[in-house]
C-alpha cells in the first residue's frame, strides 16, 4: 500500500527548531517529486516546499532560507528541517508525493498525502 | 503572478450541478489539479491534468480549463460533497507550487 507518515510535530518556542519526517511505503521517494504543504489553523493550503527526483529544492518565499527540504534514501524518508520558527509557522504540516506530467501543457498534482503532524510555535 | 483566485464560498441544492472556478496567470501554462479537504482530514486529489479523475472519485467530478481559468464541476451534488475545495498550480517560473485560497461548499 502506498503510504505516507508525518511525525516531528510539536510545541516549541520562537527561534527555535524542529525536524519533521515523513516516512514512505509502497514506492521510492528518490524516484520521486516530494513536497511539503502546510495549513495554519483555520486557514488554506500553503505550499512549503519541493524536492525534486534529482535533488534540486525550491521554497516558499515565507521560509526560504530557514527551512530545508531533504531525504534519506537508505530510508525512503523526506525530512523538513525547520529553523528560526515563528508564530506565523504554526500549522499542520503535510507531506506528499508530487507527480509531473511534461506534454503540451504541463501539470503537476499531488496524488498522496500523509494526514500531517502538527507545529505549534509558541512561548 | 503566483496567485490562484478561488470564491471563497458557493452553495449548491442537493442533486444539482456546481462550478467552482480558479483563476490565475499561471493557468495559461499549467494545468490545475483540485483538491478536496473535509473537516480535520488530509486533502484528497479529485481532480488532475485536463480531466481526470483518481481510482476511487466519483464520475460527477469533473475538470475544464479555458484561458486562465480552472473549473471543478460536480453533477449532481450529493451531501458528501460538502467541503473545501482547493485548486494547485505552479507559478510562472514552473518550480514553485501555488494554491486558491480554498471554496467552501454547501450543499443545502
Amino acid at each position: 500500500e502506498v503510504q505516507l507518515v508525518e511525525s516531528g510535530g510539536g510545541l516549541v518556542q520562537p527561534g527555535g527548531s524542529l525536524r519533521l519526517s515523513c516516512a514512505a511505503s509502497g514506492f521510492t521517494v528518490s524516484s520521486n517529486y516530494m513536497s511539503w504543504v502546510r495549513q495554519a489553523p483555520g486557514k488554506g493550503l500553503e505550499w512549503v516546499s519541493v524536492i525534486y527526483s534529482g535533488g534540486s529544492t525550491y521554497y516558499a518565499d515565507s521560509v526560504k532560507g530557514r527551512f530545508t527540504i531533504s531525504r534519506d534514501n537508505s530510508k525512503n524518508t523526506l525530512y523538513l528541517q525547520m529553523n528560526s520558527l515563528r508564530a506565523e509557522d504554526t500549522a499542520v504540516y503535510y507531506c506528499a508525493r508530487e507527480i509531473a506530467v511534461a506534454g503540451i501543457y504541463y501539470y503537476y498534482y499531488m496524488d498522496v498525502w500523509g494526514k500531517g503532524t502538527t507545529v505549534t510555535v509558541s512561548s | 503572478s503566483s496567485e490562484l483566485t478561488q470564491d471563497p464560498a458557493v452553495s449548491v441544492a442537493l442533486g444539482q450541478t456546481v462550478r467552482i472556478t480558479c483563476q490565475g496567470d499561471s493557468l495559461r501554462s499549467y494545468y490545475a489539479s483540485w483538491y478536496q479537504q473535509k473537516p480535520g482530514q488530509a486533502p484528497v486529489l479529485v481532480i488532475y491534468g485536463k480531466n481526470n479523475r483518481p481510482s476511487g472519485i466519483p464520475d460527477r467530478f469533473s475538470g475544464s480549463s479555458s484561458g486562465n481559468t480552472a473549473s471543478l464541476t460536480i453533477t449532481g451534488a450529493q451531501a458528501e460533497d460538502e467541503a473545501d475545495y482547493y485548486c494547485n498550480s505552479r507559478d510562472s517560473s514552473g518550480n514553485h507550487g501555488v494554491f486558491g485560497g480554498g471554496t467552501k461548499l454547501t450543499v443545502l
